[in-house]
């Protein structure tokens, strides 16, 4: 019974496409993550949403962009895909007042071509 | 800019000996710290954390080491087991009084080896 599920775990893509990456998580918390680790291996934070709304967007592109359905889920959409997008996406949720305890998915491998 | 720095790529340490995982940070504003533990094909998973008020916190095999003068913390696995085979994030946030919802800075991970 997973706690935080990502699909798709892989995903080969052309530039230019649109994709979208799902996140589930059943903890019951209130605060859910994507992060990405590039090929340096950083991994670095992309959005939270904390009760369907965005604490932190760091400088990314707005080609991307997070959609919460509910607490349960925080899907991310790429548009216009770029061969630097390539990289692993990992969704990731907490409770408030948990101290940064971060529950992750096992991470969607993106590569654009 | 490189936040939290973890300047070792790769640890090899035989089994039953000690581990010992560094981790240097810039951020004075920094005041909680935690390890993650990452196997391939698998998302980090939590460790051990430490709290800026303390300086030191122990679980079990791990212990977590925080010098706050010097702006690093060490997290020592005594014994070593194969199973401890696994690239170890350190990570640190912020002004967690409020909650978590700032998310973490990561270190690049240490790759630890254990030879049995």
């Amino acid at each position: 019974d997973t706690a935080v599920s990502q699909t798709p775990k892989y995903l080969v893509t052309q530039m230019g496409n649109d994709k979208s990456i799902k996140c589930e998580q059943n903890l019951g918390h209130d605060t859910m993550y994507w992060y990405k680790q590039d090929s340096k291996k950083f991994l670095k934070i992309m959005f939270s949403y904390n009760n369907k709304e965005l604490i932190i967007n760091e400088t990314v592109p707005n080609r991307f962009s997070p959609k919460s359905p509910d607490k349960a889920h925080l899907n991310l959409h790429i548009n216009s895909l770029e061969l630097g997008d390539s990289a692993v996406y990992f969704c990731a949720s907490s409770q408030m007042g948990r101290s940064g305890e971060l529950f992750f998915g096992e991470g969607s491998r993106l590569t654009v071509l | 800019d490189q936040q939290v720095k973890q300047n070792s790529p790769s640890l090899s340490v035989q089994e039953g000996r000690i581990s010992i995982l560094n981790c240097d940070y810039t951020n004075s504003m920094f005041d909680y710290f935690l390890w993650y533990k990452k196997y391939p094909a698998e998302g980090p998973t939590f460790l051990i954390s430490i709290s800026s008020i303390k300086d030191k916190n122990e679980d079990g095999r791990f212990t977590v080491f925080l010098n706050k003068s010097a702006k690093h913390l060490s997290l020592h696995i005594v014994p070593s087991q194969p199973g401890d085979s696994a690239v170890y994030f350190c990570a640190a946030s912020a002004g967690l009084a409020g909650g978590g919802a700032d998310g973490l800075t990561f270190g690049k991970g240490t790759h630890l080896i254990i030879q049995p």
